[in-house]
């Protein structure tokens, strides 16, 4: 069964520090893993999606990586802005591909 | 990327009465739709997959009964909570997998903006 955690929970940073959220999941068959950000009361906003073939995705100060083999996939966050406060989950496909199995999320706070 | 709307964002009901919630993929048709709950600071729980068509496959754990699922076009699924509970106010978020999409994979899905049920 399909398990993803995310360290850390929370994380608060000064502003225009570079920061990195980790996202752990337990089976490495994975089609795709997809990172989202949430604000508080909002729905998911879709930051990146990496493919099993893709090592990273980049978009703007956001960066990706995966590695299937070891069950890990970071995402870097450059140069932080308050903005950028929100709760940021990771998500993989379940067994059944149709299912996405969310991560816990990390809270992020960055600091003016 | 593809769409999709939720109806209403917000509702606040009695308990014991019956709420309605859409979810529509608005520049695609979704032959699968998914529902998800998530409650303060928690992340998001599948609780059911909805077939265009066909009844609504139920996660372990997640009444049928409670929790009506109708998903009679490709454009609309739709989320009944019958005889609300205090215990049932949650978030509730739709997904929608475009079967025409094939950047992300064929399981991308997307995500509709939540309902926020508060049941009194």
């Amino acid at each position: 069964k399909q398990e993803v955690t995310q360290i850390p929970a929370a994380l608060s940073v000064p502003e225009g520090e570079n920061l990195v959220l980790n996202c752990s999941f337990t089976d490495s068959a994975i089609y795709n893993l997809q990172w989202f950000r949430q604000d508080p009361g909002k729905g998911l906003t879709s930051l990146l999606l990496i493919q099993s073939s893709q090592r990273e995705q980049t978009s703007g100060r956001l960066n990706a990586s995966l590695d299937k083999s070891s069950g890990r996939s970071t995402l870097y966050i450059a140069a932080s802005q308050p903005g950028d406060s929100a709760t940021y989950l990771c998500a993989v496909p379940g067994a059944s591909y149709d299912k996405v199995i969310f991560g816990p999320g990390t809270s992020l706070s960055v600091i003016p | 990327g593809a769409v999709v709307s939720q109806h209403p964002s917000w509702v606040i009901c009695k308990s014991g009465t019956s709420v309605k919630i859409e979810c529509r993929s608005l520049d695609f048709q979704a032959t699968t739709m998914f529902w998800y709950r998530q409650f303060p600071k928690q992340s998001l729980m599948l609780m059911a997959t909805s077939n265009e068509g066909s009844k609504a496959t139920y996660e372990q754990g997640v009444e049928k009964d409670k929790f009506l699922i109708n998903h009679a076009s490709l454009t609309l699924s739709t989320l009944t909570v019958t005889s609300a509970h205090p215990e049932d106010s949650s978030f509730y978020i739709c997904s929608a997998r475009d079967p025409l999409t094939t950047s992300g994979g064929a399981n991308e899905q997307f995500f509709g903006p939540g309902t926020r049920l508060t049941v009194l």
